[in-house]
């Protein structure tokens, strides 16, 4: 596989359950971002890790915890969320911490709705 | 407030005709400003770029003109092809804040 993969594609979830987005880049890039994108909305930054170290967190309510285990690998752990959380997460990887020119490569998504 | 803007929700071109995409930011900071292209249940990808020092870059159909005094950019692809329809998302950035700033996205559709 090459790119960014990010599992499950779709995700249905009660607001008292506890579920984890995935995302795995295999392209050897050092930093990996969640992005938020809501219907009609521009994306939304909530994370930045570069080299595993969290760099930027955009005022993400604490419902939402990150986690990045090794450069590769990005988990977004989700819990207590609300309806208005319903929306399409996108992981991205770029090969450093979004320096100028940097380019992001994204995944295909994964579409949450809370219930 | 919201720093980059894609006014125009949508857009529908006939094939083989010029498309015209457009974005205005706010912040005169920006100085290197991307366009990315997103089909149904895929994730953006990259289309092209440009930086503050140019006001034309040009990538085969594509090009993006950059008028800073306007604070605008618009994006050109012509011919228009079906597989041009897709949501195409400004994005714009400044030197050491380290994150892309995107608009909402304008949905093109090429009608045969």
């Amino acid at each position: 596989e090459t790119g960014v993969t990010q599992t499950p594609r779709h995700l249905v979830m009660g607001m008292t359950n506890k579920k984890s987005l995935k995302c795995e880049q295999h392209l050897g890039h050092n930093a990996m971002y969640w992005y938020k994108q809501s219907a009609k909305k521009p994306l939304e930054l909530m994370f930045v890790y570069s080299l595993e170290e969290r760099v930027e967190n955009n005022s993400v309510p604490s419902r939402f915890s990150p986690e990045c285990p090794n450069s590769s690998h990005l988990f977004l752990h989700l819990h207590t969320l609300q309806p208005e959380d319903s929306a399409l997460y996108l992981c991205a990887s770029s090969q450093e911490t979004l320096q100028q020119y940097e380019k992001l490569f994204f995944g295909s998504g994964t579409q949450l709705s809370v219930l | 407030d919201q720093q980059v803007k894609q006014n125009s929700p949508s857009l529908s071109v006939q094939e083989g005709r010029i498309s015209i995409l457009n974005c205005d930011y706010t912040n005169s900071m920006f100085d290197y400003f991307l366009w990315y292209k997103k089909y149904p249940a895929e994730g953006p990808t990259f289309l092209i770029s440009i930086s503050s020092i140019k006001d034309k870059n040009e990538d085969g159909r594509f090009t993006v003109f950059l008028n800073k005094s306007a604070k605008h950019l618009s994006l050109h692809i012509v011919p228009s092809q079906p597989g041009d329809s897709a949501v195409y998302f400004c994005a714009a950035s400044a030197e050491g804040a380290q994150k892309l700033v995107f608009g909402q996205g304008t949905r093109l559709t090429i009608n045969p």
